[in-house]
């Protein structure tokens, strides 16, 4: 079956240091990932997405960058804040019919240090 | 403020009980969805619905019955409960293009 996964479970950066959380994904019929941000307690929140016919976006202070010869993905914080403490998630669009439908992964926990 | 709204926030239920938890959704959005998440889990699909009329199982739909209301609403109901359904359930929302989803803030149930 199709699986999207994380590298690492977890990761603990400094403060004012770059993040850079990556996923592997398997479907190379996958045309469309996100990355959501979930703070304790809270829904996934949409920080960045990307189309499968481009290598790169930027956001602030994020980037994603997908390498599809290798199915990786991967999300860089620039400068990261204490308030980057979450779970991230990549997220894989497979395509059913007429909804959207996303395989997620298990979470990659950022944890920065003072 | 626009969004996904859930009730209830935190449930308790005992084996066998029944319940249903409640979405809905005021981006006019047309598709909606409940996942589950489990410890050190990702999101796992338990059923969707692309339009106002049409509901299709995701990945674990066992044990679960939906309700598409209405275009705002999406409800998913435990007909009886099992410990195994101790989980924390999201409901999401998405138009027909991109732009991924957005989720409602969680409902945690706890089943003993």
């Amino acid at each position: 079956g199709e699986s999207v996964g994380l590298h690492l479970p977890t990761l603990s950066v400094q403060e004012g240091d770059n993040s850079i959380i990556n996923c592997a994904y398997s479907n190379s019929a996958s045309d469309y990932f996100i990355w959501y941000k979930q703070e304790s307690g809270k829904g996934p929140q949409f920080i960045i997405d990307i189309r499968s016919n481009m290598d790169k976006r930027q956001g602030q202070r994020v980037t994603v960058l997908l390498n599809k010869t290798v199915k990786h993905l991967s999300l860089q914080i620039a400068a990261t804040q204490p308030g980057d403490s979450a779970v991230y998630f990549c997220a894989e669009q497979i395509s059913s019919g007429s909804a959207r439908q996303l395989t997620f992964g298990s979470g990659t926990q950022l944890t920065v240090l003072p | 403020n626009a969004g996904v709204t859930q009730t209830p926030k935190f449930q308790v239920l005992k084996t066998g009980q029944s319940m249903t938890l409640q979405c809905a959704q005021d981006m006019n959005h047309n598709s909606m969805y409940w996942y589950r998440q489990d410890p050190g889990m990702g999101l796992r699909l338990i059923y969707y619905s692309a339009s106002e009329g049409t509901t299709d199982k995701g990945e674990v739909p066992n044990g679960y019955n939906v309700s598409r209301l209405n275009k705002r609403e999406f409800s998913l109901r435990l007909e009886s409960a099992a410990p195994s359904q101790t989980s924390v359930y999201f409901c999401a929302s998405s138009e027909w293009v991109l732009y991924g989803y957005t989720f409602g803030s969680g409902t945690r149930l706890t089943v003993v």
